[in-house]
């Protein structure tokens, strides 16, 4: 079974520019999350994305934004960039049935914003 | 607020012996905690886990170790080897939710 993909891998943008992330997850896995990775603060939740509804978000600006289609896949979109939105952007997908299971994550995008 | 935290940055251990990688959470709605390993360029590998009804779980050359009264965890490797090098996060997830808190990660080197 193939794993949760990202694309694209790397991307360069300049402030001010905006941005868009897509993810797709493991085949029958329903729920999609967002992380940042940056190297003073970890792994942060983003939001996580259920039958294209947000369930849950995590402490970011309006300027995070994303979705989720029908297929499962998601997008994540960052607007007006900054440089501190610098990082590796992580998706992980998981059957989300309500019971404990594990999130897969997917290699990630890097963003460098100049 | 860091609710999960792992307080050592970094680890070293010969290959063949133990690794011991601690973690502790403030949360005590959390039910759930997984352990990931992370190479560079790549995103987290899965691990193990081990739910908060249980105080042990083991894989292989892994094991968790849950301490619920004490808010900590654990992952021991046996025995460690040169593979293992990479940083290991803990995460920990509330009842019902998909969200993970992650701690800041363990550097774990292991040396021929």
């Amino acid at each position: 079974k193939a794993g949760v993909t990202q694309t694209p891998r790397y991307l360069i943008k300049t402030r001010g520019q905006q941005v868009t992330l897509s993810c797709s997850p493991i085949s029958g896995h329903r729920s999609v999350s967002w992380y940042q990775q940056t190297p003073g603060q970890g792994l942060q939740f983003l939001f996580e994305y259920f039958s294209e509804t947000q369930r849950n978000k995590g402490n970011f600006p309006g300027r995070f934004s994303g979705r989720q289609f029908s297929n499962s896949r998601s997008e994540m979109n960052v607007s007006t960039l900054e440089l501190g939105d610098s990082a590796l952007y992580l998706c992980a997908s998981s059957l989300a049935r309500g019971i404990q299971e594990t999130q897969y994550f997917g290699p990630g995008t890097r963003l460098l914003v100049l | 607020d860091q609710q999960v935290k792992q307080n050592s940055p970094s680890l070293s251990v010969q290959e063949g012996r133990i690794s011991i990688l601690n973690c502790d959470y403030t949360n005590s709605m959390f039910d759930y905690f997984l352990w990931y390993k992370k190479y560079p360029a790549e995103g987290p590998t899965f691990l193990i886990s081990i739910s908060s009804i249980k105080d042990k779980n083991e894989d292989g050359r892994f094991t968790v170790f849950l301490n619920k009264s004490a808010k900590h965890l654990s992952l021991h490797i046996v025995p460690s080897q040169p593979g293992d090098s990479a940083v290991y996060f803990c995460a920990a997830r509330g009842t019902g939710f998909q969200k993970l808190v992650f701690g800041t990660g363990t550097r774990l080197l292991v040396s021929p």
